[in-house]
Parts: structure tokens; sequence; C-alpha cells
């Protein structure tokens, strides 16, 4: 069975800094591509960014460019996205969501993780 | 950046009903349009993808159809546990990939 588990969220301060975590199972990790979507409270979803199934490949939302770096530990079967100069409109939750095909960049999302609330507020 | 416009805001319906939920793009993705459900608390759910196919473990009563610029999902007879937020999503012109506003589809 395939499960994606988020960690990392909470509360912190504008300018803070927060890592997020992404623990996969139930498939070959390192032969699918992996994206980070938000959803502010009572709000859409937002995709924020995408890493390939290899790394080479890494993609940001504008408005996080410069402020998130995504990355993946294929060893660990785990994705990761660390956020910096965190802002208010960044308060969402966070879901890791997993591509459809293998070694491929489909951007068709079949399975999600629960999310973490990230609350950036002083 | 690709925009979609999903149409109306809010469907009222009752079991038993068949829904039409719109999705629009500001210009042609070809087929490369997904729909996916959400419920309260729960993270969304892939229902269709590439327009018209359905995803693993979808009802028969979900289906997708459209290309180019307009998209309808169609769920023939609602079922209760069918109310919920509706979003179609592009991934033709990425990044960024987008979302609709979503639609929600509640009890009338």
């Amino acid at each position: 069975e395939v499960q994606l588990v988020e960690s990392g969220g909470g509360l912190v301060q504008p300018g803070g800094s927060l890592r997020l975590s992404c623990a996969a199972s139930g498939f070959t990790f390192s032969s699918y591509s992996m994206n980070w979507v938000r959803q502010a409270p009572g709000k859409g979803l937002e995709w924020v960014s995408f890493v390939s199934f290899d790394s080479n490949i890494i993609h940001y939302t504008d408005s996080v460019k410069g402020r998130f770096t995504v990355s993946r530990d294929n060893a660990k079967n785990s994705l990761h996205l660390q956020m910096n100069s965190l802002r208010a409109e960044d308060t969402a939750v966070y879901y890791c969501a997993k591509t459809t095909l293998e070694n491929g960049h489909d951007q068709n999302f079949d399975y999600w993780g629960q999310g973490t609330l990230v609350t950036v507020s002083s | 950046e690709i925009v979609l416009t999903q149409s109306p805001a809010t469907l009222s319906l009752s079991p038993g009903d068949r829904a039409t939920l719109s999705c629009r793009a500001s210009q042609s993705i070809s087929s490369y349009l997904a729909w996916y459900q959400q419920k309260p608390g729960q993270a969304p759910r892939l229902l269709i993808y590439d327009a018209s196919n359905r995803a693993t473990g979808i009802p028969a009563r979900f289906s997708g159809s459209g290309s180019g610029t307009d998209f309808t999902l169609t769920i023939s007879s609602l079922e209760p546990e069918d109310f919920a937020l509706y979003y179609c999503q592009q991934r033709v012109h990425w990044p960024p990939i987008t979302f609709g506003q979503g639609t929600r589809l509640e009890i009338k």
C-alpha cells in the first residue's frame, strides 16, 4: 500500500524557517517524481514544487523561488522542503504528492499525504 | 500561466441526480487535464486524468470529457459520498502546474 506521511509543520514567526519531510513507502520511491502542493485555510490547491525521480529537474512556483528548496533522498525514501524567509502568505497545509508514471514527469498526482500545517504568524 | 476557471462555484443537487461540472482553460491544453475530489479534512483524490481516463478504483459513475479549452466532469447518479469539492488541474504548460478554484458539490 502506498503511503506518504508528511511531518515538520508547525508555528513559525515571519522570517523564520521550517523543514518539511515526506516519508514514502509501498512503492519504488526512486522511480517517481514528486511534488509539494499547498492549501491555505479555506482556499484552493496551489502547486509549490517539483523534483524529478533522479533530482535532475527541479521547479518552483514563482512565489517561493529563492526561499524554498526541495530535495529528496532516494536511499531513505524521503522528500524534503526547506522553507526559509517564511511569510504569512505561506500559511497552509502542505501535501506531498506522487506522480503516476515510473521514471516520468507526467504530473498527475495519484497519491497524496495527509498534509502538515504550516502557520506563519507572530 | 494557464488559468483554469471552474463553474459553477457551487452546485446544489440531490442524491441520484446527474452532476455536470465544467473547467475552462485560458488556452488550449490538449487533453492534459485531471480532476480531483477533496472531502473536508482529507487530501485530494485523483478521479480522472488526461481528460477522460478514470484513475484506479474510481467508480464508473465518474466520467470526464473534453479537449482543448473546455472540459466536463460528469457524475451520472450522485451517491451521498460524492458531495465534496472538485478541482481540475492542467499539466501541459508547466511550471507552474495550475488548479481551478474548485466547485463545491452540496446536497440540495
